[in-house]
């Protein structure tokens, strides 16, 4: 049965720090990882992985996917209030191109 | 680029009403759409797969009489929740994805939908 598993399931800092958020995965015909950011309404598109080893950077964000050990982080540094969000990963597959979600890391980001 | 536009964003009606949400993307031709379902404090469901010129194909557990998924263009999906009851009250998301090369799937406001 395909799965992914995000941790912690909840975390709270105050601005300045640096979090890691985790995801692992097991699923079948894995094309890509990919991260999104949710607030109040749909899910905000951040990283989509398709390589092992290769960190990809957005501002304050970043993110690399680990093939061999079905792992991926998300790194955000210099944590601000506005970073309060669900973040949520998603493997997807190929054939239909669906993705699998975790149940998301609800980050909370204090002044 | 790449925006996905909902429709309504939030419906109340009685129970037994049929509703129908849309789903567009706006620039961007959308082979293939999705729809999932998103219970409070939970992750997102996938429902089913919505693909241009074809019948959908539904996860196990999802209802096909119950909700009926049509992608009649390549622009636009639409989700109809046949004789609503409370139970189906929910978020509802739908995303699409561009049919060319590794492109992210990109997801819509979302419907919130109350059944009384």
């Amino acid at each position: 049965e395909d799965k992914v598993v995000q941790s912690p399931l909840s975390l709270v800092v105050h601005e300045g720090d640096t979090v890691t958020l985790n995801c692992s995965y097991e699923v079948t015909n894995f094309r890509s990882l990919l991260w999104y950011k949710q607030e109040k309404k749909a899910p905000t598109f951040l990283f989509m992985l398709t390589s092992s080893g290769i960190e990809k950077k957005s501002g304050r964000l970043s993110s690399i996917l680990d093939k061999k050990e079905l792992f991926s982080i998300l790194n955000i540094t210099a944590t601000q209030t506005g970073d309060s969000a669900v973040y949520l990963c998603a493997a997807e597959r190929y054939n239909n191109n669906d993705m699998r979600f975790g149940a998301g890391t609800r980050l909370t980001v204090k002044p | 680029g790449a925006v996905v536009s909902q429709h309504p964003s939030w419906v109340i009606c009685k129970s037994g009403t049929s509703v129908k949400i849309e789903c567009r993307s706006l620039d961007f031709q959308a082979t293939t759409m999705f729809w999932y379902r998103q219970f409070p404090k939970q992750s997102l469901m996938l429902m089913a797969t919505s693909n241009e010129g074809s019948k959908a194909t539904y996860e196990q557990g999802v209802e096909k009489d119950k909700f009926l998924i049509n992608h009649a263009s390549l622009t636009l999906s639409t989700l109809t929740v046949t004789s609503a009851h409370p139970e189906d009250s929910s978020f509802y998301i739908c995303s699409a994805r561009g049919g060319a090369g590794n492109q992210p799937q990109h997801f819509g406001d979302g419907t919130r939908l109350s059944i009384l």
